[in-house]
């Protein structure tokens, strides 16, 4: 089955710095890797997710990068703002299954 | 429209008891899938289920089950419970079995004494 590794299990910087968390996935057959924020006491929520036919994508402070080759995905966040601390999870799902394989989780903590 | 719901939210329960958590998807969804999450090891998945079948299963002993109804609410049940079951168990529902996102419910605390 998938196995998805996350890392770093958790990440400091202070406010206005960047912030990278990178995944990989050991099945060639992924093709859809979301990614989920959970803040402390709620549900994950997706954020962003990208499929296997892009390398890359943007939604204003985020941006995930996918290398197919690598089998490397990672989540990109700048200018970081004390919101934006939280749990991120980095999922890889294929379609044979469907269903989302999760990593560990990273803990962002943003210091103002 | 009204999020995944997961009831009931927080449960205390005795070694060797059983217990149901129950989890309604959004309105129009048919797939359900349950998750374990507990501190560093992030969400492991339990079971799918789409239109009141297993789709597929996560290595989890057979102490926990789970169903799904004709209206797609589902249940999990966990059997003789162990101290290691505590944890939080998050239900997510998608639209169908494509690749889309999964939106969760609150999750039901359990908490096994």
């Amino acid at each position: 089955g998938e196995n998805v590794e996350q890392h770093p299990s958790t990440l400091s910087v202070q406010e206005g710095d960047s912030a990278v968390i990178k995944c990989t996935y050991s099945d060639s057959a992924s093709n859809y890797f979301p990614w989920y924020k959970q803040e402390l006491g709620k549900r994950p929520q997706l954020i962003i997710d990208i499929r296997s036919n892009v390398g890359e994508k943007k939604d204003q402070r985020i941006a995930v990068t996918l290398n197919k080759t690598a089998k490397h995905f990672s989540l990109h966040i700048t200018e970081t703002q004390p919101e934006d601390s939280a749990v991120y999870f980095c999922a890889a799902a294929s379609g044979g299954s469907y269903i989302p394989t999760f990593g560990r989780g990273t803990s962002l903590i943003v210091h103002p | 429209k009204a999020g995944v719901t997961q009831t009931p939210r927080y449960l205390i329960k005795t070694r060797g008891q059983q217990v149901t958590l129950s989890c309604s998807p959004i309105s129009g969804h048919r797939s359900v899938s349950w998750y374990q999450q507990t501190p560093g090891q992030g969400l492991q998945f339990l079971f799918e289920y789409f239109s009141e079948t297993q789709r597929n299963k996560g290595n989890f002993p057979g102490r926990f089950s789970g169903r799904q109804f004709s209206n797609s609410r589902s249940e999990m049940n966990v059997s003789t419970l162990e101290l290691g079951d505590s944890a939080l168990y998050l239900c997510a529902s998608t639209r169908d079995f494509q690749n889309t996102e999964a939106f969760f419910g609150q999750g039901t605390r359990l908490t096994v004494v």
